[in-house]
């Protein structure tokens, strides 16, 4: 079955590690998305991407880098520079951009 | 530039009751709607959308919106509640511009509680 998988659903970084999300998807959608997630203030956009090799900011980029070398892959990595991470990041895909999100299941990112 | 509110953060209701969960929204351009609803730890699953054609558009588990041009919103209802509809729901936007449409508003969400 088609879809986005999402890895670690879990994760704890220790204060000035870098960590990477990854998001891998199956659908063989263009555009790729990733929201972070805190209680009571929805979603917001981090990165996008349209097409292979490149990327947009989101809303909220600082302290975060992702890259899209493969059409597939889309990972998030959360940098030192992010002075609040802890929060549940989403991935999302579509086929093409602003056109029915299909969402991953998320992970959990918890400095410790 | 679009945006979305969403009338009560929380929501109760009774089991077997009406649920309303209000979206109100704005767009320069014709507005695509969605509604999509995220259970603990989860990601998020669409519920329905409206793109064009018929403004009541039926989604899963029974779930309907209306889109009401003239009052900029995009109601989500369903006429009996049931235990296992208790999450959070999210109302986004978005719209047909250019080659490529534009991303996704998100409204803050309204969690959904049912009792018994």
């Amino acid at each position: 079955d088609g879809g986005i998988t999402q890895s670690p659903k879990y994760l704890f970084r220790k204060e000035g590690q870098n960590v990477t999300l990854s998001c891998e998807q199956n659908l063989n959608h263009d555009a790729m998305y990733w929201y972070r997630q805190d209680p009571g203030q929805g979603l917001r956009l981090i990165y996008y991407s349209q097409i292979v090799n490149d990327f947009q900011k989101g809303d909220i980029a600082e302290g975060y880098s992702v890259s899209r070398e493969k059409k597939e892959s889309f990972p998030l990595t959360v940098t030192s520079a992010q002075k609040n991470p802890t929060a549940f990041y989403l991935c999302a895909s579509s086929i093409t951009q602003g056109v029915g999100y299909t969402f991953g299941s998320g992970t959990r990112l918890t400095v410790v | 530039a679009q945006s979305v509110t969403q009338l009560g953060s929380h929501v109760s209701v009774s089991e077997g009751a009406l649920v309303l969960l209000r979206c109100n929204y704005s767009s320069s351009v014709p507005p695509y709607l969605f509604w999509y609803v995220q259970y603990p730890n989860q990601g998020l699953q669409l519920l329905l959308k409206y793109t064009t054609g018929a403004t009541l558009v039926k989604g899963i588990n029974g779930f309907e919106a209306e889109f009401k041009k003239s009052e900029t919103s995009f109601h989500l209802t369903k006429p009996s509640a049931h235990m296992s509809d208790a999450a959070e729901y999210f109302c986004a936007v978005t719209g047909k511009s250019g080659n490529y449409g534009q991303n996704f508003v998100f409204g803050p969400g309204t969690r959904l509680s049912v009792l018994p």
